[in-house]
């Protein structure tokens, strides 16, 4: 099986943009992750996925949003970009009623 | 979710056993205690869970003392590829999507 891929791999924009980065998981794995890894303050969940609906969020504005397709390929946005955005993003899937994540690549988000 | 405390690095010898400590005092009832690591540039890899058995599988093993308090995770002959930041948290059977993610241990295999 293929593993989890995101898109783009790198990326870098500037202040008051927006982004939209890309994941798909695992096929079958209907539960897709997303979280935010920066040197100081370590891996920070953002949200969760499960058959296009919003499971479960985490503590980060409504500046970030997500969604989940039929396809369980999901997509997070972030709008109006700030500096203390930079950051490599990460995106998990799970198969349902297991507990083990296989995580993507991520992608490293640059903002200026 | 209950946090995590680990050593924030170590050091191991090539073909010798890396023990990875990790403090979980506030650790509930219901909670596994789970290992990721992450090597540099790539997204975290699972490695194993449990909840109050010792577990082992092809990777490595857990031990979790009999309070659940602390647990450790064995490497039991470190290569050069077992370099990396390894992860401890706990968090609920069936909702670890809110793991709550701590800076890890660096664990650096020297030949």
């Amino acid at each position: 099986k293929a593993g989890v891929t995101q898109t783009p791999r790198y990326l870098i924009k500037t202040r008051g943009q927006q982004v939209t980065l890309s994941c798909s998981p695992i096929s079958g794995h209907r539960s897709v992750s997303w979280y935010q890894q920066t040197p100081g303050q370590g891996l920070q969940f953002l949200f969760e996925y499960f058959s296009e609906t919003q499971r479960n969020k985490g503590n980060f504005p409504g500046r970030f949003s997500g969604r989940q397709f039929s396809n369980s390929r999901s997509e997070m946005n972030v709008s109006t970009l700030e500096l203390g955005d930079s950051a490599l993003y990460l995106c998990a899937s799970s198969n349902q009623g297991q507990d083990t994540q296989y995580f993507g690549p991520g992608t490293r988000l640059t903002v200026l | 979710d209950a946090k995590t405390t680990q050593p924030p690095s170590m050091d191991c010898a090539e073909g010798r056993a890396a023990n990875l400590p990790c403090n979980h005092s506030t650790i509930s009832g219901n909670e596994y205690v789970y290992w990721y690591r992450q090597i540099h540039s790539q997204g975290p890899q699972y490695i194993i869970h449990g909840l109050k058995n010792n577990e082992t599988n092809e990777m490595a093993s857990l031990i979790i003392t009999e309070d659940r308090k602390s647990s450790t995770l064995i490497l039991p002959h470190a290569t050069l590829r077992d370099t990396a930041v390894y992860y401890c948290i706990v968090g609920s059977a069936g909702n670890n999507r809110k793991l709550i993610w701590g800076l890890g241990t660096s664990l650096a295999v020297n030949p």
